[in-house]
């Protein structure tokens, strides 16, 4: 237990579908990211929120969508995905985003398949 | 670019030592971290090294070469449990980490 948890662990969808997928930290962090782990390619950093404001967007497809409405929680809103999608969606927390204070804490992860 | 390169799968036996290496090519460096995945589990926080020279955490050791762009995940006395993937991660000069794509390391009886 990580003090980080995400709803659902398991998520089918269609392309046509409308989810989302939720993030709470129970760490006191200020800082919050979404990465996608696709098997056997590194973890690719989506987005980070430092004191509820974004602070990267690493040019990921506007069929994703953050949404950050305190330090506890984040959202990531999917609608029309496509089947390379399909992948581990995994939320981090830090303390901050600098030197040491940068060690993330991750949540177990939300599996998504696109059909 | 950017890049970091580890090892994508490795071997050992319980009772032995591995060593898992990592090479790094940042714009900037803040500091390399390790961290320990189970299958299907998230990520865990292992070490982080900022300055040359080896850190110890019980069985776990961690290594920095600064001016190699080198890391090393030192385990000892390897349990089954440590059957996991080892994923390395730099921070470049924005203090965003770039990561590698994780040694599956695998613990023979």
């Amino acid at each position: 237990e990580t003090g980080v948890t995400q709803t659902p662990r398991h998520l089918v969808m269609g392309m046509t579908n409308k989810k989302s997928l939720k993030c709470e930290q129970h760490l006191g962090h200020n800082a919050m990211y979404w990465y996608k782990q696709s098997a056997k390619k590194p973890l690719e950093l989506m987005f980070v929120y430092n004191f509820k404001e974004q602070t990267e967007n690493n040019s990921v497809p506007s069929r994703f969508s953050p949404e950050c409405p305190n330090s506890s929680h984040l959202f990531l809103h999917l609608h029309t995905l496509q089947p390379e999608d399909s992948a581990l969606y995994l939320c981090a927390s830090s303390q901050g985003t600098s030197g040491s204070v940068n060690e993330q804490f991750f949540g177990p992860g939300t599996r998504l398949t696109v059909l | 670019g950017q890049n970091i390169d580890q090892p994508t799968e490795m071997t050992a036996t319980e009772g032995a030592i591995v060593q898992i290496n990592c090479t790094y090519q940042t714009s900037g460096f803040n500091g390399l971290f390790w961290y320990q995945q189970h299958a299907g589990e998230a990520p865990t926080f292992l070490s982080y090294n900022v300055l040359d020279g080896l850190e110890e955490k019980g069985r776990f050791s961690s290594f920095l070469s600064r001016s190699k762009g080198y890391s090393y995940l030192l385990l000892k006395e390897l349990q089954m449990k440590d059957s996991a993937s080892y994923l390395c991660a730099a921070m470049d000069s924005n203090y965003q980490l770039i990561w590698g794509a994780g040694t599956k390391l695998i613990i023979k009886p």
